[in-house]
């Protein structure tokens, strides 16, 4: 069955360090999408993207957050500065359409020091 | 903000009983789904019901939807340790916007 690839897995930083994560959709989902889940909660949208273009990011803190899918394939979520209450679980998800059911990846626990 | 409302927060159950979970929205939805999670693990697809649809199966799945109360309720019958997890549901405002998650409801199936 076709997954949704994530790396890392863990990633442990220090505040204002830059981190880096990786999503790799199922091949031919046009829409990605990067949510956070802080624990306990549900997850929040970060970005949104339709091919390699963002469609929401209306929620994403551009100050230090950045997100791109420069061939509307894999995608490169970053946080520069990270601090502290950037932990969390980051999740990626893709979907062959914005109505239909998503597949997650297994997410990236991230943990600022 | 967060447009579903997951009740209860938490539910703890024997095996071989039956789980039932709320989800309130507030405005009107395309479709509403229903997804679980393990601890630490991504969120795993389970149910999509659409607006104009009233009850849906799969297997142990039974997802209802009220639109005019805008509530939802996913019972899972005869459960087992594995149904052990969070479950959240997301709605669909448009057909063109993302998912927006609840808290969630943690529940815990006691063999």
């Amino acid at each position: 069955e076709a997954e949704v690839a994530q790396s890392p897995r863990y990633k442990i930083t220090e505040k204002s360090q830059a981190v880096a994560f990786w999503c790799d959709p199922i091949s031919g989902h046009a829409t990605l999408y990067w949510y956070r889940q802080i624990l306990g909660q549900g997850p929040e949208l970060l970005v949104q993207f339709q091919d390699e273009s963002v469609v929401d990011d209306s929620q994403l803190p551009k100050d230090r957050f950045s997100a791109e899918r420069l061939k509307g394939v894999d995608s490169t979520l970053k946080i520069q500065p990270a601090e502290l209450g950037d932990s969390a679980m980051y999740l990626c998800a893709s979907s062959p359409r914005v109505s239909s059911g998503y597949t997650f990846g297994s997410g990236t626990r991230l943990t600022v020091v | 903000s967060q447009q579903g409302e997951e009740d209860p927060q938490a539910l703890s159950i024997q095996e071989g009983e039956n789980a039932t979970m709320n989800c309130s929205y507030k405005t009107s939805i395309n479709n509403l789904q229903w997804y679980r999670q393990n601890s630490g693990r991504g969120l795993v697809h389970l149910i999509l019901i659409r607006s104009n649809e009233r009850e849906k199966h799969s297997g142990r799945l039974r997802v209802t939807l009220d639109t005019s109360k805008k509530s939802s309720s996913l019972l899972i019958t005869a459960s087992r340790a594995a149904d052990t997890a969070s479950y959240f549901c997301a709605t669909d405002f448009s057909g063109n916007t993302p998912l927006v998650f609840g808290k969630g409801t943690r529940l815990s199936v006691i063999a």
